[in-house]
């Protein structure tokens, strides 16, 4: 069964300490992982997308990679306004439908 | 600049009423998604249209309908709004892989 899964569900971080967040997934044919931010109250909003194993992204304290079975976003040094919850999704070979996660909550405190 | 209104932002309604929620972009891109977003569950994709008269069946779509009788319009259809209904609904747009989304109605039903 094609799924994607986030960990921790939660994490809670000082103001400065950097730390990662998992996204391991289980779909043949992948075309594309997207990580999110989404705030409360807010639609998720887009912030990389990886096509293929070995690629990186970046944005201001914000890092995705992806292997061949799981996305990694790191964030280093991070202050609160970063505090959200970061989602990832994958799209597979034959449509447009993308396949999410449940999300981890990232909490920054100063 | 392009975006994605979703209308009315919040809305209550009682068990068996019509409710239909708004979807409008500006991005003239040819696919658009429905998806709820309920605690433990992440998001689910309820309806999806790849142009103009095309819709097709999310994983979530019984006792949701659409019609997309334009590129701008996406219109969500609770044909006999149930509890179980009540729900943040997202709109999202896309052009090929990333999706873009909308900022949300919430759904309560009474």
């Amino acid at each position: 069964e094609d799924q994607v899964t986030q960990s921790p569900e939660a994490l809670r971080l000082q103001e400065g300490e950097s730390s990662s967040l998992n996204c391991s997934y289980t779909v043949s044919g992948l075309r594309g992982l997207f990580w999110y931010r989404q705030d409360p109250g807010k639609g998720p909003e887009f912030l990389f997308t990886l096509y293929s194993a070995g690629e990186e992204k970046e944005k201001e304290r914000l890092k995705a990679t992806l292997t061949k079975k799981e996305s990694f976003l790191h964030i280093t040094a991070p202050k609160p306004e970063d505090s959200a919850t970061y989602l990832c999704a994958v799209r597979m070979d034959s449509n447009y439908q993308l396949i999410w996660g449940a999300g981890t909550k990232l909490i920054i405190k100063p | 600049d392009a975006e994605i209104t979703q209308s009315p932002r919040h809305k209550i309604t009682e068990t068996g009423r019509q409710v239909t929620l708004a979807c409008h972009q500006t991005w003239n891109h040819n696919n658009m998604f429905w998806y709820r977003q309920d605690l433990g569950h992440g998001l689910r994709l309820i309806h999806y249209s790849y142009g103009v008269h095309d819709t097709n069946k999310g994983e979530v779509s019984d006792g949701y309908s659409v019609s997309r009788s334009n590129t701008e319009d996406l219109p969500l259809t609770l044909e006999s709004a149930a509890s179980s209904q009540t729900s943040v609904y997202f709109c999202a747009t896309s052009g090929g892989y990333e999706q873009y989304f909308g900022p949300g109605t919430r759904l309560t039903v009474t």
